[in-house]
């Protein structure tokens, strides 16, 4: 059974602080993803990586960065947490078999209030 | 022009009736395409993929792809109150790290 695990449902911090949000798949995938999902936005790709120590900037970087020092775990790091950070933060991942791609599985979400 | 596209709805259904719902892409070059059902406060989850042209029954849901017209549609039928959720469409890009585009997502709302 496919799973997906991150840190905490539900997080409450202040502006300013570092918030760490944790990410971690027992499916031995290769690819990770962070999104951030808000309402009539959808889901938006913060950053994601293909292999350990490896990132690739998403859609939306711009205030993140993410850490993946093995394969099953990976970080997404608020440097400096601002009030329109607040969202639901989704960790998804994937393996790369197939000729067509898998599919992307995904945690419980955390909800992130930046007060 | 964003990568997928769907009506957010809502689409209200009486229960025992079929739901459809549609979704459009803009990238040719796509080949996988995948529909997530997600309930409110919870993270999505499969519900089928699809990557020939044609329909892919599974259930209740069939999933039907026309790559020459870049439409993915997702059939309910039977529609019960707990298929009420908002349904995600989802296109891959293999050559693209796996990187997925999702749509915004259609909310459907199951009458009893």
């Amino acid at each position: 059974d496919v799973k997906v695990t991150q840190s905490s449902r539900y997080l409450v911090k202040r502006t300013g602080e570092k918030v760490f949000l944790e990410c971690v798949q027992d499916m031995d995938h290769e690819n990770m993803f962070w999104y951030r999902q808000d309402p009539g936005l959808g889901l938006r790709l913060i950053y994601f990586s293909y292999d350990v120590k490896m990132k690739e900037k998403g859609d939306i970087p711009e205030g993140y960065s993410v850490s993946r020092e093995k394969k099953e775990r990976f970080s997404l790091i608020l440097e400096s947490a601002s009030t329109n950070q607040t969202s639901m933060y989704l960790c998804a991942s994937s393996s790369t078999s197939g000729r067509f791609g898998d599919t992307q599985y995904f945690g419980p979400g955390t909800r992130l209030t930046v007060l | 022009q964003k990568e997928v596209e769907q009506n957010s709805g809502p689409l209200s259904v009486p229960e025992g009736a079929i739901a459809s719902l549609n979704c459009t892409y803009s990238d040719r070059v796509s080949q996988s395409f995948f529909w997530y059902r997600q309930y409110s406060g919870k993270s999505p989850e499969l519900i089928m993929s699809i990557y020939s042209n044609g329909d892919k029954e599974d259930g209740r849901f069939t999933a039907q792809l026309n790559k020459a017209s870049q439409y993915v549609s997702l059939l309910i039928r039977d529609s019960q109150p707990s298929d009420s959720a908002t349904y995600l469409c989802a296109v891959n890009q293999i050559y693209n790290f796996n990187k997925f585009y999702f749509g915004s997502g259609t909310k459907l709302n199951v009458k009893p």
